[in-house]
């Protein structure tokens, strides 16, 4: 069985673009959550969905929007990138809501110069 | 936001058994605590989760008081394969707007040595 995809897996974009980050989760898993994780910090909650309706936010600015789609998969939207938004986002897929066990992918590697 | 607070490091040598606990307030009180394993360059691994009182799986503890307010996770007999980081995450439910927010630990290194 697959496990969790994430698309892309490294890019680098410039200060004021745009990107859009891919996550297709577990077969069977309706629950895609998003984190950032900023190299030597611990992994940063920014969203969960749940069978496409957004059931948990972070502390994120709405530049930062999500969405998900019929099939479960779900994409990452960050606007007017900072040098700040430098990070690895991290996609992780469940069969429930809240803190249920959690299945990562690899991640996306961004940079923003 | 929840608060968590886990030691920044810990070092065992093989064989040893390792506990590593995580300090949190707040949290929803309906909802599991979680354990995560990460090493380098790759995601969070599921390692236990649980509610209140012991879980026991194949590869770990976890010891939940009843106040939820702590959790301990318990490693039987590390190997110098268990060097990694090892995460706590709990959630906070917002009832009004049925919502969730998660919250990870900043994380323990556990260095294990021969």
């Amino acid at each position: 069985d697959a496990g969790v995809t994430q698309s892309p897996t490294h890019l680098i974009k410039t200060r004021g673009q745009h990107v859009t980050l891919r996550c297709s989760p577990i077969s069977g898993h309706k629950s895609v959550s998003w984190y950032q994780q900023v190299l030597g910090q611990g992994p940063q909650f920014i969203f969960q969905y749940y069978e496409k309706e957004e059931r948990g936010r972070g502390n994120f600015p709405d530049r930062f929007s999500a969405r998900q789609f019929p099939n479960y998969s779900s994409e990452l939207n960050v606007n007017a990138l900072l040098l700040g938004d430098s990070a690895l986002y991290l996609c992780a897929s469940s069969v429930g809501t809240g803190n249920y066990e959690q299945y990562f992918g690899p991640g996306t590697r961004l940079t923003v110069t | 936001l929840a608060k968590t607070t886990q030691p920044i490091s810990m070092d065992s040598y093989e064989g040893q058994e390792v506990n590593i606990t995580c300090s949190h307030n707040n949290i929803a009180t309906n909802d599991y605590i979680t354990w995560y394993q990460q090493f380098p360059s790759q995601g969070p691994r599921f390692i236990i989760q649980g509610y209140k009182t012991k879980v026991t799986n194949e590869v770990a503890s976890l010891f939940i008081p009843a106040d939820r307010k702590s959790s301990t996770l318990s490693l039987p007999r590390v190997s110098l394969s268990d060097t990694a980081v090892y995460y706590c995450l709990v959630a906070l439910f917002y009832s009004g707007a049925g919502s969730y927010q998660l919250t990870f630990g900043k994380g323990t290194k556990l260095s294990v040595i021969p």
